[in-house]
């Protein structure tokens, strides 16, 4: 099973400024890699996919980067809407599977 | 615009066998998408279970492969996911999701608790 580490568990920021995510595979994966953001009581968003496609509808203030190993997802100018929990996966497909990381909360 | 519905039975008693659907609407589900399901508790996070095509083409979790049940009614256009001998372990929220890689819609989610 491929591990997927995220880093920090939480994120301090104030409103407007950038925040930067990390996620860590613990193979290579590619640009196999999504992230999503969840807010609580609500299903998680997806928010990029191949490790730096913005979904429809996300604003260019979400960037992803990365590829193999290392990941990071950018969030400038903070807006309140933001603050929540995040989390990347990767997905490989063969053997199939999907794994998440355990997330890392943007707050306030 | 597609929405996914997560229903089931909510409580459920150990060794029981857990049936989940989900309704699919505004998108067919034999339209060339894989829908899956991941579940989401506290202790192991987000944990993907496995996804099916309308064929009844499906993959699993290693770890979850020999209790799982995966399919798809086109009839109704919803999807199902079937565990077997559920365990305290198993008590999570349930979503499903519409993707074979990364998801990209998703239901609200049902919760399902093991007791």
């Amino acid at each position: 099973e491929i591990v997927m580490t995220q880093s920090p568990a939480t994120l301090s920021v104030s409103p407007g400024e950038s925040a930067t995510l990390s996620c860590r595979a613990s193979h290579d994966v590619s640009s196999n890699l999504a992230w999503y953001q969840q807010k609580p009581g609500q299903a998680p968003r997806l928010l990029i996919y191949r490790a730096s496609t913005r979904a429809t509808g996300v604003p260019d203030r979400f960037s992803g980067s990365g590829s193999g190993t290392e990941f990071t997802l950018t969030i400038s100018s903070l807006q309140s809407d933001d603050f929540a929990v995040y989390f990347c996966q990767q997905y490989i497909r063969w053997p199939p599977e999907l794994t998440f990381g355990g997330g890392t909360k943007v707050e306030i | 615009q597609v929405q996914l519905q997560e229903s089931g039975p909510g409580i459920l008693k150990p060794s029981e066998t857990l049936s989940l659907t989900c309704q699919v609407s505004g998108f067919s589900i034999t339209s060339g998408k894989y829908w899956g399901w991941i579940r989401q508790s506290p202790g192991k996070g987000l944990e993907w279970i496995g996804n099916v095509f309308h064929s009844g083409d499906s993959f699993s979790n290693p770890s979850l492969k020999s209790r799982v049940t995966l399919s798809a009614d086109t009839s109704k256009n919803q999807i199902s996911l079937r565990l077997t001998s559920v365990t305290a372990a198993d008590t999570a929220v349930y979503f499903c999701a519409r993707g074979a890689d990364y998801m990209e819609v998703w239901g609200k989610g049902t919760t399902v608790i093991v007791s």
